[in-house]
């Protein structure tokens, strides 16, 4: 089953705004990471965020954990047209050397 | 640096034909290696791992199977091809403590007819 679900399914805005995706899990975690998936392409692994940290930033990406309200998000300032994509949160399972993936968000960014 | 290489990068087979599908990681050694499956509009559904030479486990008892014949070398396979089995076919490699960073390859387009 997977562990988690991301919100919204789908999201559109312009250039230069802000895009903020959720994701919750069910289960407590060492770790959640968020991947980007551009159309037809393989996922691209953008950051890990650790159960003992609550934010993390790298360029225009923030990642927020919540581990009591078990979620987190995913804040992309300033957005691109080239930041259009399908971003997945991605936990681990508890047992095995397997990933769980939400459905994703699919975020449009229109210039 | 590493790579992954999957091929062919779209398939159209008919129902009942068998499937082959590779995948190989260049640059590192020892990896783990997977195969995720998404269907349109889902997320991706872990079908088989792989944390060494033989060593398959496989997640979904469907008509598929893995093979790992070398070490860097990921084969999914099917004798028989169901329309069920039509998606976006994903291979995945990581390796180490942080075996859950996972970089993933282009993928193959399967669709069956």
């Amino acid at each position: 089953s997977q562990q988690g679900e991301e919100d919204p399914q789908a999201l559109s805005i312009q250039e230069g705004e802000n895009a903020t995706m959720n994701c919750s899990y069910k289960t407590s975690i060492n770790n959640l990471q968020w991947y980007r998936q551009n159309s037809g392409r393989g996922l691209v692994h953008l950051i890990l965020i650790r159960s003992n940290e609550r934010e993390k930033h790298s360029g225009r990406l923030r990642v927020t954990l919540d581990t009591s309200k078990k979620s987190s998000s995913l804040l992309i300032t300033a957005s691109r047209a080239a930041d259009t994509a399908s971003y997945f949160c991605a936990t681990v399972r508890n047992s095995g050397y397997a990933l769980n993936f939400g459905k994703g968000t699919s975020l449009l960014v229109t210039p | 640096s590493q790579t992954i290489h999957q091929w062919p990068a779209t398939l159209v087979q008919p129902v009942g034909s068998p499937l082959s599908l590779e995948c190989t990681v260049e640059g590192t050694s020892n990896p783990n290696l997977y195969w995720y499956r998404q269907a349109a509009g889902r997320g991706l559904q872990l079908l088989f791992y792989s944390v060494g030479i033989g060593q398959i486990s496989s997640e979904v008892p469907q008509n598929l199977s893995a093979s790992r014949p070398q070490d860097r070398q990921f084969i999914l396979s099917s004798k028989k091809l169901l329309l069920s089995d039509s998606g976006f076919y994903l291979c995945a490699w990581s390796v180490g403590r942080e075996w859950y960073e996972q970089y993933f390859g282009p993928g193959t387009r399967l669709t069956v007819t």
